[in-house]
């Protein structure tokens, strides 16, 4: 089974604080991407990753940067968190086998800025 | 630009009634449609991956089906145990090929 955990399930940050959200997968998936859910406004791509070190703006990268040096590890940086990045993050690995790149999510992190 | 509507955005069963949610695309060649099972406060659970006009899935209660421009997720006698947010996402030819867009979900609650 896909495997992908987030080191959060809850996070509560000040505005203005750096924040780090981690990702892991161990299926050896070439891809590797960062949504963030709100209510009402579905799923949006923030930031993928199609290899180590290579990175792609999503949807709404404005306030985000990632991290990818090893393979299974992607980390989304907020830079100075504000109130308006409160939201569920969720991150996805895909594979490029298999032709149809099936998005495997992981559980989440609840982040509150306050 | 891919474009996924949902509808209908919520819909409450009684256990046993069986119903269809949709999901209409527009989309530049179709490299797959996804659907997505999302319980409250988690991350999406994959369910089913359709490709071409025609072609069916199934697991347990559920079935999914494609046309050129919606897919429909049959949900038969369903338990209280399925409700949940459910998803539905493409992936076309156009732009990024990883890209998924994805649709805002249904919203199903079945009662006991």
């Amino acid at each position: 089974d896909v495997k992908v955990t987030q080191s959060s399930r809850y996070l509560v940050k000040r505005t203005g604080e750096k924040v780090f959200l981690e990702c892991v997968q161990d299926m050896d998936h070439e891809n590797m991407f960062w949504y963030r859910q709100d209510p009402g406004l579905g799923l949006r791509l923030i930031y993928f990753s199609y290899d180590v070190k290579m990175k792609e703006k999503g949807d709404i990268p404005e306030g985000y940067s990632v991290s990818r040096e090893k393979k299974e590890r992607f980390s989304l940086i907020l830079e100075s968190a504000s109130t308006n990045q409160t939201s569920m993050y969720l991150c996805a690995s895909s594979s490029l086998s298999g032709g149809l790149n099936t998005q495997y999510f992981g559980p989440g992190t609840r982040l509150t800025v306050l | 630009e891919d474009q996924v509507t949902q509808s209908p955005e919520a819909l409450r069963l009684q256990e046993g009634e069986s119903s269809s949610l949709n999901c209409s695309y527009t989309v530049s060649g179709l490299r797959g449609l996804f659907w997505y099972r999302q319980d409250p406060g988690k991350g999406p659970e994959f369910l089913f991956t359709l490709y071409s006009a025609g072609e069916e899935k199934e697991k347990e209660r559920l079935k999914a089906t494609l046309t050129k421009k919606e897919s429909f997720l049959h949900i038969t006698a369903p338990k209280p145990e399925d409700s949940a947010t459910y998803l539905c996402a493409v992936r076309g030819s156009g732009g990024s090929n990883y890209k998924l867009t994805f649709g805002k979900g249904t919203l199903l609650t079945v009662n006991p």
